[in-house]
């Protein structure tokens, strides 16, 4: 059974560091992985999808990578801002499936 | 992109009482997802949509306490039924587009006295 893990639960960072967030799933074979951000009682926001083929992916000042065989993802926030202060969640796809697990997140703050 | 709209955004219901959450997208898809969201906790699929079809429930939830509606390729409802006070999350809807990034509505926050 496949399970997502997030590490730290939380995070707080003054602003303009550049930070690593961290997500780990036990099974390997994955459809693709997705990094989502989640402010206070709101929906999710995709930032980033990462099919198994693929080692990373950017989008402005993120960058995520993924080692499939490790069973791992990296979410990377350059010079962080308190605009970024939210929750980010991975989830995978498994191979096979439609559906997304989530990971338990990360809550963000970064601080003026 | 989608676009999803969630009704209500909030509501706060009495104990034994039922919720209807209505979904809108703004481009048709075959399959659309319920999650229920736990005070701090990760998201958990509750049940997938398809239209002209029964839902697909996750281990743990039944027909009975999540019924949901599937009318069209657009739209989508989830009733929670005899409410109680567990019930208390955020409920939200999502699609698969082509690409398969996955898109959320804003959520409906639920709260049972």
């Amino acid at each position: 059974k496949q399970e997502v893990t997030q590490i730290p639960a939380a995070l707080s960072v003054p602003e303009g560091e550049n930070l690593v967030l961290n997500c780990s799933f036990t099974d390997s074979a994955i459809y693709n992985l997705q990094w989502f951000r989640q402010d206070p009682g709101k929906g999710l926001t995709s930032l980033l999808l990462i099919q198994s083929s693929q080692r990373e992916q950017t989008s402005g000042r993120l960058n995520a990578s993924l080692d499939k065989s490790s069973g791992r993802s990296t979410l990377y926030i350059a010079a962080s801002q308190p605009g970024d202060s939210a929750t980010y969640l991975c989830a995978v796809k498994p191979s096979g499936t439609y559906k997304y697990i989530f990971g338990t997140g990360t809550r963000l703050k970064v601080l003026a | 992109s989608a676009v999803i709209s969630q009704k209500p955004s909030r509501d706060i219901c009495q104990r034994g009482t039922s919720l209807t959450i209505q979904c809108q997208v703004d481009s048709q898809v075959t399959m659309m997802f319920w999650y229920r969201q736990q005070p701090g906790q990760s998201l958990t699929l509750i049940a997938t949509a398809n239209q002209g079809s029964e839902a697909t429930y996750e281990s743990g939830f039944v027909i009975d306490k999540f019924p949901i509606s599937r009318p069209n390729l657009t739209f989508s409802t989830l009733t929670v039924s005899n409410m109680s006070p567990e019930d208390s999350s955020i409920y939200l809807c999502s699609v698969d587009l082509a690409g398969d990034t996955q898109y959320f509505g804003p959520g409906t926050r639920l709260t049972v006295l």
